[in-house]
């Protein structure tokens, strides 16, 4: 499996943006780039995804290296509730008998820290 | 709210209970998976469903045994469990053959093994 590095924590101050990188050097061309993040005592939850262009959406912007090798998750403008681990992930594409599925494999993401 | 329901939230058992873990979701996926989550160590993939047949097993040992009876559910049974089995136990769903597949979680179950 295609391996991502992050730093292990971050800490940012609330309504400024945050800038979370991630390593991806041995990616695949049809790897996608999934971010998500787990907060306290929740479930992980998904944030993005993208696979070469950079992407837009209500809770973040995902901003992919030209080579693909790495990329950022950008909060636009942290809150308190921002303050969770963001993984961020290579999907894994496997094939069932029934169909298809993806198992996602996850690696120890940033805990990102938000101060008041 | 995720549509991806889990119970009971906390379990405490000991080790020659047996118990069942329970997963309900409400977004017509056609896959769901059980991931484990010990303190301080990343999520850990244990099984796979698509289509209501195992198709991953993640060299998870025989005192976890799942079973998924519908697409809308997922169980996870436990007997003989260890003191080191103690974690949350995550269930989550997709829908497959999809460019867009997101992995929906449950808030998991807290499992304490004495």
């Amino acid at each position: 499996d295609a391996k991502t590095t992050q730093p292990n924590s971050m800490e940012s101050n609330e309504e400024e943006p945050v800038h979370l990188p991630c390593n991806h050097s041995t990616i695949s061309g049809t790897d996608y780039i999934h971010w998500y993040r787990q907060l306290p005592s929740q479930g992980p939850e998904y944030v993005i995804h993208g696979l070469t262009s950079n992407v837009n959406n209500r809770m973040a912007s995902l901003a992919i290296a030209e080579d693909r090798k790495s990329s950022t998750l950008i909060l636009h403008r942290a809150t308190l509730r921002d303050a969770a681990v963001y993984y961020c992930i290579l999907r894994d594409r496997t094939l069932g008998s029934g169909g298809s599925n993806y198992k996602l494999t996850f690696g120890k993401g940033t805990l990102l820290t938000v101060n008041p | 709210e995720t549509g991806v329901t889990q119970t009971p939230r906390h379990l405490v058992m000991g080790m020659t209970n047996k118990k069942s873990l329970k997963c309900e979701q409400h977004l017509g996926h056609n896959a769901m998976y059980w991931y484990k989550q010990s303190a301080k160590k990343p999520l850990e993939l244990m099984f796979v469903y698509s289509l209501e047949e195992r198709v991953e097993n993640n060299s998870v040992p025989s005192r976890f045994s799942p079973e998924c009876p519908n697409s809308s559910h997922l169980f996870l049974h436990l007997h003989t469990l260890q003191p080191e089995d103690s974690a949350l136990y995550l269930c989550a769903s997709s829908q497959g053959d999809s460019r867009n597949e997101k992995l929906f979680f449950g808030s998991g179950t807290q499992l304490s093994v004495l």
